[in-house]
């Protein structure tokens, strides 16, 4: 099955800077790639996604990156802001026709210093 | 229009108890997937369903079950409950067609704890 590893599991920085994340991926035939916020006691929430026909998708301060060769993909925040601040999870869409089965990563917790 | 919903949001249960908890997807989607969300840890899938039939299935036991009704709400059962099963249950619905299809948006979760 698939198996999506994310690092590293804590980053800190100090507002203004740049964050970015990254993942790798195991099942060359995965085809989407969303990335989820959650902060503490509430849902994950869907900030970007990119499919594998894509190799950069942007949106405002928040970029995702997909290099399908070496089967890695990166979130990138930059001018982080305080509210920045939670967990961030990189998932995978399991191939195959009628699946949304999603792998996760183990989160990111990203600190946003004032 | 309303978001996923999901019921209860907390639940406490001893160990060998049984447990239903539910989905309300959003309006218009007809895929719900579940998941379990262990403390410090990435949700894990469970079960997927589309059109009331199972599409998927993840690496969890038979003591854990679920199904869909005809307006697309769905219910996971768990029974036998063991402490392990003590976790953060998250329910996401898709659209399951259109460009959108594999975009999934999350409950907020019910917090199942065994004692």
């Amino acid at each position: 099955g698939e198996n999506v590893e994310q690092h590293p599991s804590t980053l800190s920085v100090q507002e203004g800077d740049s964050a970015v994340i990254k993942c790798t991926y195991s099942d060359s035939a995965s085809n989407y790639f969303p990335w989820y916020k959650q902060e503490l006691g509430k849902r994950p929430q869907l900030i970007i996604d990119i499919r594998s026909n894509v190799g950069e998708k942007k949106d405002q301060r928040i970029a995702v990156t997909l290099n399908k060769t070496a089967k890695h993909f990166s979130l990138h925040i930059t001018e982080t802001q305080p509210e920045d601040s939670a967990v961030y999870f990189c998932a995978a869409r399991h191939s195959g026709a009628g699946s949304y089965q999603l792998t996760f990563g183990k989160g990111t917790k990203l600190s946003v210093i004032p | 229009d309303a978001g996923v919903t999901q019921s209860p949001t907390h639940l406490i249960k001893t160990r060998g108890q049984h447990v239903t908890l539910r989905c309300s997807p959003i309006s218009g989607h007809k895929s719900v997937s579940w998941y379990q969300q262990v403390l410090g840890q990435g949700p894990q899938f469970i079960f997927q369903y589309y059109e009331k039939e199972e599409r998927g299935r993840g690496n969890f036991p038979d003591r854990f079950s679920a199904r869909q009704f005809p307006n697309y709400s769905s219910e996971l059962n768990v029974n036998a409950l063991l402490l392990g099963d003590s976790a953060l249950y998250l329910c996401a619905s898709s659209l399951a067609g259109g460009q959108r299809a594999y975009e999934q948006y999350f409950g907020p979760g019910t917090r199942l704890t065994v004692t």
